[in-house]
């Protein structure tokens, strides 16, 4: 089983549409978690982290199930300007301290 | 401020010749990565060094591969003897720490722009 592991998509909406991705990840010790977001031929940017307690930033509400191991990126409203892809990371403390990343869910966002 | 830079943007190469990449990193940060990014897939961890210890080179796929840091400024990833499957993008990240302390946003990576490597 991968370490992170993606939906690729992709996941195409009209726009105005919500649309959700979920990332697992196999880590029991992770504990740091984001989302970034990656434009075509671009390099990722952070979108946002994740918070045990969830957050949302405007459009965008992360969610972390640590139960099940998963976390959430849910966006309402899409807008054209979303299409991108979407990457999970993920971050255990202690032992290696590399984040490592999903391959990413893409999203096409059209009129 | 500024930001990671990375130069070249683009380095165009003959197989079996050498190439170095070079990354400048967020003034301050203390962690570097190195990643690559082969055209329609996901990043690829390569390289990692944290202030002064020993940086961790498991991502490193051959021994033509390697890389130096200067302390906790500028760092290059030389390739030797390139191979057409080296092609891709190479990416660098900083950030302001480990993860030994503080709380998401102290683990934050800020990419540069990267380099696009083709090999011919």
């Amino acid at each position: 089983r991968k370490e992170v592991e993606q939906d690729p998509g992709p996941f195409n909406v009209p726009e105005g549409a919500t649309v959700a991705f979920n990332c697992t990840y196999s880590n029991s010790a992770s504990q740091s978690f984001f989302w970034y977001r990656q434009d075509c031929r671009k390099e990722p940017k952070l979108l946002m982290s994740v918070y045990s307690s969830g957050n949302e930033d405007g459009r965008f509400t992360a969610q972390l199930n640590r139960a099940s191991q998963y976390i959430s990126l849910l966006i309402r409203d899409s807008k054209l300007s979303d299409s991108a892809t979407y990457l999970c990371v993920v971050k255990a403390v202690g032992g290696s301290y590399i984040p490592t990343f999903g391959r990413g869910t893409s999203l096409i966002v059209h009129p | 401020g500024a930001g990671v830079s990375q130069s070249p943007s683009n380095k165009v190469t003959e197989k079996g010749k050498d190439v170095e990449l070079r990354c400048d990193p967020i003034s301050g940060h203390t962690a570097l990565y190195w990643y690559r990014q082969r055209l329609g897939q996901g990043l690829e961890f390569l390289i990692y060094f944290q202030g002064n210890s020993a940086p961790d080179k498991s991502g490193l796929p051959s021994d033509r591969f390697s890389a130096e840091r200067t302390g906790e400024s500028v760092s290059t990833l030389t390739i030797q003897r390139t191979q057409q499957e080296d092609s891709a993008v190479y990416l660098c990240a900083s950030s302001s720490g480990s993860g030994l302390a503080g709380g998401p946003a102290y683990n934050e990576q800020f990419f540069g722009p990267g380099t696009r490597l083709t090999v011919l």
